[in-house]
């Protein structure tokens, strides 16, 4: 069966500190990834997004992530973390044999971050 | 100008009561979901609709009942509200078939039952 994890439910990172946040998928086929970031009493903001070529992607936010198809993996990261970083972020994935309709998103479960003063 | 937008924000009601909540998107999409947020923040996929036709239901009670009047709007009706339908739901959009578009979300509708 298709699934995306996150390994970490929660972590806490200082104010000014790298962050990785991990995501391992299980597909057929490589899946299209995603990584979304959702504020408290906010809806999903995309932060970037993988469809195939260049494995590291840059996105929103001073966030990238790598795909390493040898680990079936997305992490996110970021050099330097800010106190407004702090935030629930999923992984998420689809497959790219699907269009319309029958494209959906499955979600990881979600790492809370907390970042320290 | 927002993208994807959802009515209401918050929802209060008792249960065994119906309700109904709304989404619009003007991204020109012409496929839009329905997910539901638990109370442990995972996401799942409920409903999609592609040019107004129902494609997945991913089984979920027939008390949920999707409807899409036109392209720009899904609907979700939900009858007979008991206390575990209590989340958070996004309705979601995404680009024309054939692109590699991401799908968009609304802010959310908290639906607390009590």
């Amino acid at each position: 069966a298709q699934s995306v994890t996150q390994p970490d439910i929660h972590i806490t990172v200082s104010e000014g500190a790298s962050l990785e946040l991990r995501c391992n998928y299980s597909y057929g086929a490589t899946p299209y990834l995603f990584w979304y970031v959702q504020s408290p009493g906010q809806g999903l903001q995309l932060l970037l997004k993988y469809f195939s070529g260049d494995t590291l992607v840059q996105g929103i936010k001073g966030f990238e992530a790598e795909f390493k198809r040898s680990q079936s993996s997305f992490n996110l990261r970021k050099p330097s973390v800010h106190w407004s970083d702090a935030a629930e972020y999923f992984c998420a994935a689809t497959n790219p044999m699907f269009s319309g309709g029958y494209n959906k998103l499955i979600f990881g479960a979600g790492t809370r971050l907390a970042v320290h003063p | 100008d927002t993208a994807v937008s959802q009515t209401p924000k918050y929802l209060v009601t008792q249960m065994g009561n119906d309700k109904s909540i709304k989404c619009e998107q003007n991204l020109g999409h012409d496929t839009m979901y329905w997910y539901k947020q638990d109370s442990k923040k995972f996401l799942k996929i409920m409903f999609s609709y592609n040019n107004k036709e129902l494609i997945i239901n991913e089984t979920v009670p027939n008390r949920f009942s999707p409807k899409s009047p036109d392209k720009a709007h899904l609907n979700l009706h939900i009858n007979s509200l008991e206390l575990g339908d209590s989340a958070v739901y996004f309705c979601a959009s995404r680009a024309p078939s054939g692109s590699l578009g991401e799908q968009f979300f609304g802010p959310g509708t908290r639906l607390t039952v009590l």
